[in-house]
């Protein structure tokens, strides 16, 4: 059974700063792994989607990272905005399903 | 309107109510979900369809009835729940593979009394 995991929990940083979130995974064999962000209240907006045979995605300020052998990925966000505060998840897409982590707050302080 | 849309927003039932949650979607997706996100929890798939035919239950309660009359449709009916049912509940849309990204709605905030 897929398991994933995000590390940190939460997250407080001052605006300007990069950042990295973590996603890791317990079976490697994923067709793709795919990072959210969601808003208090609100659903969940796809940020990235990296294929398993990829190794990286970005889009902005975004780059996610896919290590699919060690079970690993990162979120990495450069110059972190107080617009960027929100939870993020990561899931992956094994067998016939997605399977979520817990997700990482990140709240970014003016 | 564009993208997946839910309603009600917010919905407050006893345990003995019936009712149910739409949603729509507006992005000529053939895959339609019904997800459950609990406090502390990961999401949980609830249900998948695709091409209108539900291909996946996962282990869901019968108080809880999806529906799926076209592709751009999805109804859940729920009936005689459990104050453990509160949660967020989220629609999500996609063409059918495992490449296409998923597009949610902003779900529906059910509180069981």
């Amino acid at each position: 059974k897929q398991e994933v995991t995000q590390i940190p929990a939460a997250l407080s940083v001052p605006e300007g700063e990069n950042l990295v979130l973590n996603c890791s995974f317990t079976d490697s064999a994923i067709y793709n792994l795919q990072w959210f962000r969601q808003d208090p209240g609100k659903g969940l907006t796809s940020l990235l989607l990296i294929q398993s045979s990829q190794r990286e995605q970005t889009s902005g300020r975004l780059n996610a990272s896919l290590d699919k052998s060690s079970g690993r990925s990162t979120l990495y966000i450069a110059a972190s905005q107080p617009g960027d505060s929100a939870t993020y998840l990561c899931a992956v897409y094994s067998g016939s399903r997605l399977t979520f982590g817990e997700g990482t707050q990140l709240t970014v302080n003016p | 309107e564009t993208g997946v849309t839910q309603t009600p927003r917010h919905l407050v039932m006893g345990m003995t109510n019936k009712k149910s949650l739409k949603c729509e979607q507006h992005l000529g997706h053939n895959a339609m979900y019904w997800y459950k996100q609990s406090a502390k929890k990961p999401l949980e798939l609830m249900f998948v369809y695709s091409l209108e035919e539900r291909v996946e239950n996962n282990s869901v309660p019968s108080r809880f009835s999806p529906e799926c009359p076209n592709s751009s449709h999805l109804f859940l009916h729920l009936h005689t729940l459990q104050p453990e049912d509160s949660a967020l509940y989220l629609c999500a849309s996609s063409q059918v593979g495992y490449n296409s990204p998923l597009h949610f709605g902003n779900g529906t905030r059910l509180t069981v009394t």
